[in-house]
């Protein structure tokens, strides 16, 4: 078993919809939890970071962060054609260089 | 704002070469991992330096080996390479400090280099 499971997808909404998407952990050390944004061919793209449990809010982008049920979140609001990337949850135990464990990745087509 | 710069962009190497690929981090950031995609895969992590000194390995081959230099910048040394080194490495950087009490750990990465064994 994979100490990050993400749900690979692909996953498709029309335009204007309220996206979720989620990862399990099993690793209880984690406590930086991050999204990345990544296009094909680019380079994963910072969207949140969230420090040990609870949410975080950034226009149209939410984190939540559920350490009791190790398992954290991404919405997006008013999804637009120009988030379809795929978006990968990414953890660590520690700051200063401490290894990172991205999950699979979910691929997001928002239809215009 | 200044980004993670890697150099270079691209490369091609035969099989048993080596590659050497290199990483500026944003001004002041004292933290650098290095990662390898291969196709349709999410990044996995090789290796990481804070302040110059080795931190955290992962799944890095023998065959490879890096280091962080005195200005920071870092750079991932690949010898004897093999077809499946074929891969995009990417190179993030962050800050390991604290602001307020709240731990600083954002990486951001850089564009990669797409290496390509032939």
């Amino acid at each position: 078993q994979k100490e990050v499971e993400q749900d690979p997808g692909p996953l498709s909404v029309p335009e204007g919809a309220i996206v979720s998407l989620n990862c399990t952990y099993s690793n209880s050390a984690f406590q930086y939890f991050m999204w990345y944004r990544q296009y094909s061919r680019k380079g994963p793209e910072l969207l949140m970071y969230t420090y040990s449990s609870g949410n975080k809010e950034d226009g149209r982008f939410t984190a939540q962060v559920d350490k009791s049920s190790k398992y954290i979140s991404l919405f997006i609001r008013d999804s637009q054609p120009s988030d379809s990337a795929t978006y990968l949850c990414a953890m660590s135990a520690g700051s200063g260089g401490f290894k990172t464990i991205f999950g699979a990745g979910t691929r997001l087509f928002v239809k215009a | 704002a200044a980004g993670v710069i890697q150099s270079p962009r691209h490369l091609i190497k035969e099989k048993r070469e080596t590659a050497t690929l290199k990483c500026y981090p944003i001004p002041r950031h004292d933290t650098v991992y290095w990662y390898q995609q291969g196709p349709g895969q999410d990044p996995q992590f090789l290796i990481s330096f804070y302040e110059k000194m080795q931190s955290d390995k992962g799944s890095i081959p023998d065959r490879f080996s890096a280091q962080q230099f005195s200005d920071y910048h870092s750079e991932l040394n690949m010898s004897s390479l093999e077809l499946g080194d074929s891969a995009l490495y990417f190179c993030a950087s962050s800050f390991a400090g604290t602001s307020g009490g709240r731990p600083y750990n954002e990486q951001f990465f850089g564009p990669g280099t797409r290496l390509t064994v032939l």
